[in-house]
């Protein structure tokens, strides 16, 4: 059974300061997704990662996947108040299905304090 | 472009009642996911649907049900609720056979609370 978890639960950073999302998966896979999701709302993709060594950034965010490690990390540089949202990490598996069944880790709710 | 529409947005019953949910993808999408989100958990995989069948199905028992429709809407069906149903059930779209850095894409959810 596939099991992700994520690292912290709970992140309470000051603006301006840098810090990483840790997000474990157990089986292999070829598809990493991040989530962004505010109070109240639904899911907000942020990045898809597709293969090993990948990298994407998008504004303060950058995403990275190690497949061999079953490991990918969220970093978040100069955080600003906007950033402050629940973070989810996702893996993508498919068995007969037309699209990936996708697993998700706890979340990460970060709270960014002036 | 119309994103992925999911009816009612609040929904509350009591123990034991069925309940029906509601979901239209994205524009040119033909394959629906449902999730379950218990508070402050990550969502839960139910089921997914493609050409009006379910093709994937996760660990929930068979008083969860679904149905996909020739438009690609789709409907979950809850029976014999119990209170731990309660929880925000989101749909996800996508299409088959899309290229493949394409997320999901989730609509706003519906809230079910079981009384």
């Amino acid at each position: 059974e596939l099991k992700v978890e994520q690292n912290p639960l709970f992140l309470s950073m000051q603006e301006g300061k840098n810090y990483t999302i840790y997000c474990n998966y157990s089986t292999t896979s070829d598809r990493l997704y991040w989530y962004r999701q505010d109070p109240g709302k639904s899911l907000e993709s942020l990045f898809v990662l597709l293969s090993n060594g990948a990298v994407k950034q998008e504004g303060r965010l950058m995403a990275s996947l190690d497949t061999k490690a079953r490991l990918s990390t969220l970093h978040i540089t100069a955080a600003v108040h906007d950033l402050s949202a629940t973070y989810f990490c996702a893996v993508g598996s498919i068995s007969s299905g037309s699209a990936r069944q996708l697993t998700f880790g706890s979340g990460t709710q970060l709270t960014v304090l002036p | 472009d119309a994103g992925v529409t999911q009816s009612p947005t609040h929904l509350i019953k009591t123990r034991g009642q069925q309940v029906t949910l509601r979901c239209s993808p994205k524009s040119g999408h033909d394959t629906v996911s449902w999730y379950q989100q218990a508070l402050g958990q990550g969502p839960q995989f139910i089921f997914q649907y493609y050409e009006e069948e379910e093709r994937q199905r996760g660990n929930f028992p068979d008083r969860f049900s679904g149905h996909q429709f020739p438009n690609y809407s789709s409907e979950l069906n809850v029976n014999a609720l119990l209170l731990g149903d309660s929880a925000l059930y989101l749909c996800a779209s996508s299409l088959a056979g899309a290229v493949s850095n394409q997320p999901q894409h989730f609509g706003d959810g519906t809230r079910l609370s079981i009384l």
